[in-house]
């Protein structure tokens, strides 16, 4: 059925140094991939998002790169700061619902101060 | 996003109890969702709803169900409420128009079945 991996599910790193996530679907039809962060005890809230007639977005020190071919996509954070600390997810809409998604299980990461 | 509420936002009760988790939107939007996020499994779709009269089951949908009883309210109910139902349950909006919209999500409700 359709799937999103996402790895790694945790990740640590000192501030100022980037993170990388990276996700994998299995759906080719997949035309939609946003990333939401969720603080702790808080809600899920998008940061960026691309879809798949584009390869690379990009939003300050946040960017996301696509490959269709492959059919992964990751996220890249740059300058890592304190309040980047959180749960991230990844997450692709299925063929079969438009505007439905199938969430990756998540990546906590942490900034190492 | 104060756009979307949940009611109750903490719960607990008892195996075999029937519930009933709310959601309402100020956001105009026609789209609602129920989510249910265990540790180290992500977000999981319960249902999902594209207008009053249109109800669709998710990837979870088993022992759960869901009203639409307006455009702006959305509730989810567990018949007879088990203790791995015990989870956060988020409910989220999204608008219409194009593929992909961004999804709003409320605060959550902190479920645990005793």
């Amino acid at each position: 059925g359709e799937n999103v991996e996402q790895h790694p599910s945790t990740l640590s790193v000192q501030e100022g140094d980037s993170a990388v996530i990276k996700c994998t679907y299995s759906d080719s039809a997949s035309n939609y991939f946003p990333w939401y962060k969720q603080e702790l005890g808080k809600r899920p809230q998008l940061i960026i998002d691309i879809r798949s007639n584009v390869g690379e977005k990009k939003d300050q020190r946040i960017a996301v790169t696509l490959n269709k071919t492959a059919k992964h996509f990751s996220l890249h954070i740059t300058e890592t700061q304190p309040e980047d600390s959180a749960v991230y997810f990844c997450a692709a809409n299925p063929t079969s619902g438009t505007y439905k998604y199938i969430f990756g299980t998540g990546t906590r990461l942490k900034v190492l101060a | 996003d104060a756009d979307v509420t949940q009611t109750p936002r903490n719960r607990i009760t008892k195996t075999g109890k029937r519930i009933m988790l709310e959601c309402s939107q100020t956001k105009g939007h026609d789209r609602m969702y129920w989510y249910r996020q265990d540790p180290g499994l992500g977000l999981q779709l319960i249902y999902y709803s594209f207008d009053v009269k249109d109800i669709n089951k998710g990837e979870i949908s088993d022992g759960y169900s869901v009203s639409r009883q307006a455009q702006a309210k959305f509730s989810l109910s567990l018949e007879s409420a088990i203790p791995n139902q015990t989870a956060l349950y988020f409910c989220a909006t999204s608008d219409t128009g194009g593929a992909g919209n961004e999804q709003f999500f409320g605060p959550g409700t902190r479920l645990t079945v005793l």
